[in-house]
């Protein structure tokens, strides 16, 4: 069973610019997560998604950060305009009917 | 108070000794806890799920679950070197909450 997918692994970008991230989870899993791990934390909750509607995005900062899952599927995190704050690694995860979640292997945000 | 706090160590255990990670949690009405393990620069891994009161052993890992005390533990025992990792407690499925994570190390 083939894993959840993230893209990029890295991205190096300067304050105010914009970024996006890509996830791909496992086949089959209705529920994708948005993490974000700063270094030193555990991941925190960005926004969770059960097919292609939200149902939590309560620790998203919507001014800046805004997430889709169309179709169901895949989905885009994007963050405009970074801050050097959102320097942290971005995990997606996913799930099937209330088992645990499975996590890819994130992107590395790093702002300067 | 955060929603689950574990003790960010490092702790340091022998090889072959018994590791104890210990994490307790605020939301009373939480059901569902996790242990994952989470090597340097990598992603999360499960290694452990608990629901009920009690022990649930898989291999050389011991979860034990007390809700009255609203208290987790994971005990690893004969430790490896390879069990070195950082050790991030969870509650909830949907809503999970993770604590900020105890490193591990274990000295050949």
């Amino acid at each position: 069973e083939a894993g959840v997918a993230q893209s990029p692994r890295y991205k190096i970008i300067e304050k105010r610019q914009s970024v996006a991230f890509w996830c791909n989870p496992i086949s089959g899993h209705a529920t994708l997560y948005w993490y974000q791990q700063i270094l030193g934390q555990g991941p925190k909750l960005l926004i969770q998604f059960q097919n292609n509607g939200v149902v939590d995005d309560s620790q998203l900062p919507k001014d800046r950060f805004s997430a889709e899952r169309l179709k169901g599927v895949d989905s885009t995190l994007k963050i405009q305009p970074a801050k050097l704050e959102d320097s942290a690694v971005y995990l997606c995860a996913s799930s099937n009917s209330n088992q645990p979640q499975h996590f890819g292997d994130g992107t590395r945000l790093s702002i300067l | 108070q955060k929603e689950v706090e574990q003790n960010s160590g490092p702790l340091s255990v022998p090889e072959g000794a018994i590791a104890s990670l210990n994490c307790t949690y605020s939301d009373r009405g939480s059901q569902s806890f996790f242990w994952y393990r989470q090597y340097s620069g990598k992603s999360p891994e499960l290694i452990m799920s608990i629901y009920s009161n009690g022990d649930k052993e898989d291999g050389r890992f011991t979860a034990q679950l007390n809700k009255a005390s609203q208290y987790v533990s994971l005990l690893i025992r004969d430790s490896q070197p390879s069990d070195s990792a950082t050790y991030l407690c969870a509650r909830g499925r949907g809503d999970m909450r993770f604590g900020a994570g105890t490193r591990l190390t274990v000295k050949p």
